[in-house]
């Protein structure tokens, strides 16, 4: 089955203990991003990639980091988490194409206390 | 900036009627991609239709149609024949054709669609 497989769905941590959300897609896409959802700001992008070894900065990049060392896996890294951070984070990969749709992970819901 | 406006945050529709959820967008581009998206309470984004702004007609994926309207910069979904497994958020976005190798979408707030038996 096609699908972006997002780990863990809930994590509950407590502030400056280094996480890492992972994010693997089987459907061969070359582009991956990060969003974070939060009520009344809508989705913001974090991080994107279109390649591997490639990334760079969505509008909301503090505090994080990526990798892209292999095509299926973009993990979010959170090296000193902060509560402003607390959210809900969804990894999404789609084809390079334009018209082509983003394909969602299941979500995070992350808290730090 | 691109910005795209949702401006039911809730909306309600009895089974098997028909609902439009609204949305508008701000952008000097000619080029551009429109999407509605679902998340229900499971919370996954689950794409519900999509629409190429240089086509003039109107996309439609089963019960689901969008009313596309360039020049007033507007994209409304209808959903036919309402079921109670479409009560969800509805989010409208917008990617741009000049975002160099960003696929972002620019999202609105939502829309809580409520199913009535």
């Amino acid at each position: 089955e096609a699908q972006v497989t997002q780990n863990p769905r809930y994590l509950i941590t407590v502030t400056g203990k280094k996480l890492t959300v992972t994010c693997s897609q089987n459907m061969n896409h070359e582009y991956m991003s990060w969003y974070r959802q939060d009520p009344g700001l809508g989705l913001r992008q974090i991080y994107y990639s279109m390649n591997v070894e490639v990334t760079d900065k969505g509008d909301v990049p503090e505090g994080y980091k990526v990798s892209r060392k292999e095509k299926r896996n973009f993990p979010l890294i959170l090296e000193s988490p902060s509560p402003n951070q607390t959210s809900l984070y969804f990894c999404a990969s789609s084809f390079g194409t334009l018209n082509s749709p983003l394909h969602f992970g299941n979500g995070t819901r992350l808290t730090v206390t | 900036a691109q910005t795209v406006t949702q401006s039911q945050p809730e909306m309600s529709v009895q089974e098997a009627e028909t609902v439009t959820l609204s949305c508008t967008y701000d952008t000097s581009e000619s080029d551009y991609y429109l999407f509605w998206y679902k998340q229900p309470p499971s919370r996954q984004m689950i794409l519900v239709i999509r629409q190429e702004a240089y086509k003039q007609q109107n996309a439609t994926e089963n019960r689901f149609s969008v009313n596309f309207q360039k020049a007033a910069k507007s994209f409304s979904l209808k959903i036919s024949d309402s079921q109670l497994g479409d009560a969800a958020m509805y989010f409208c976005a917008y990617r741009s054709a000049n975002a160099g190798n960003n696929r972002k979408l620019i999202w609105g707030l939502g829309t809580s669609l409520g199913v009535n038996p």
